[in-house]
Order: structure tokens, then sequence, then C-alpha cells
């Protein structure tokens, strides 16, 4: 089947400790993105990708790195810089240059103990 | 001033009746607008994309832009409880500024 697939779906990290977080895409999008949506909050945009090797910090990226060697594939890695990292991530990709729909894979849920 | 801004709500309507929700946007030269429909603990969905002036219509679902008043809304007829959720509205930027933003969304309730 074709889609969005993150993993994994609740992740639980220990204060100090980078964790990456897992998105891939056989939909052959050239865009990828990540978001942040905190409870009762709408999505902010963390990283974004046009293309393979190439990727641009969106409104919050301090405390998170990405990387996209690979067209279906666009990880997000939290660090322990990122001070309040519990949250809802969600990422998404889209066909063309931007100036298309999104979609979204069904998140990974964060939570810092 | 926030790039994509909507009332937070809730916004609550009975249902059969008509649902109005609006969203406006600064960036004058924004290319692209969508509504995404997002249920409690789910990831968001795309519901309608808008790229021109004017209405769009799928099913019970409208579109309405004005890139002169930089203003964008949907509407939904024949609301059912199951329309009960948070709607997003996301715009594209401008060249040069085309990384796709979100409003904080409104929350509505469909009373039966």
């Amino acid at each position: 089947d074709g889609g969005i697939t993150q993993s994994p779906k609740y992740l639980f990290r220990k204060e100090g400790q980078n964790v990456t977080l897992s998105c891939e895409q056989n939909l052959n999008h050239d865009a990828m993105y990540w978001y942040r949506q905190d409870p009762g909050q709408g999505l902010r945009l963390i990283y974004y990708s046009q293309i393979v090797n190439d990727f641009q910090k969106g409104d919050i990226a301090e405390g998170y790195s990405v990387s996209r060697e690979k067209k279906e594939s666009f990880p997000l890695t939290v660090t322990s810089a990122q001070k309040n990292p519990t949250a809802f991530y969600l990422c998404a990709s889209s066909p063309g240059q931007l100036l298309t729909e999104a979609f979204f894979g069904q998140g990974t849920r964060l939570t810092v103990v | 001033q926030k790039e994509v801004e909507q009332n937070s709500g809730p916004l609550s309507v009975p249902e059969g009746a008509i649902a109005s929700l609006n969203c406006t946007y600064s960036d004058r030269g924004s290319q692209s607008f969508f509504w995404y429909r997002q249920y409690s603990g789910k990831s968001p969905e795309l519901i309608m994309s808008i790229y021109s002036n004017g209405d769009k219509e799928d099913g019970r679902f409208t579109a309405q832009l004005n890139k002169a008043s930089q203003y964008v809304s949907l509407l939904i007829r024949d609301s059912q409880p199951s329309d009960s959720a948070t709607y997003l509205c996301a715009v594209i930027g401008n060249f040069g500024n085309e990384k796709l933003t979100f409003g904080t969304g409104t929350r509505l309730t469909i009373i039966p």
C-alpha cells in the first residue's frame, strides 16, 4: 500500500537523551515536512525538504536535526538541546515542489520521562 | 501578526445546518490554500484545496478564496455529528517563502 509511515507510534525518552523519529514514504513525493503539535495547538513547522540532500529550517528548528539522504526517508532527531520535547510529531509529504497538497503520516507521540 | 489566523472556537452548529469556518493569512503573495480535518489524537486529513479566487465545491464542502481580502473560508452544508473535529487552515506562501504554514485550528462541534 502507498503511504507515509511514521514509527514508532509512541516513544518515551529520558531527559538528556537524543531520539530519532522515522518517516518513510513510498509515494515518490519530492517534498517532506516535520511538524510539532502541542495539546490544543496548531501545527508548527520544524524542518522541510524540497529535494534529496537539501532541507530548510522551519519556525522552531532549535533542538532538532534532520537528514534527507534518500527521497523516501526524512528522519527527525530530537536532541537533548530541545528543552520541551514532549509533543505529537507529524511527518508529511507532497508530490510537487511544495505547491501541492501535503499528506500526513499517523504521527509519533513523544513523551519525556 | 501570525501568518495564518483562525478563530479557535469552539464553534457549535446544529445537525443539518451550515457550518462556516474562516481563515486569514498575512502573505499577500500566497499561492495555495488548504483545509484539513483533524479528529482528536489523529493526524490531519486533507479535505479541500483551492488555488484561485472564487468557490470550489466538493460534496457537502465548499471552499471560498478571496486573495484581495487575504481570506479563505470553508462551508460545510448539512452538518453531521461526524463532522465534529478541529479544522486546520494551511497556506503555502509566495515564491521564496514556500513553506506550508498552518493556523491553530477551529474546533467544531455538531449538536444532534
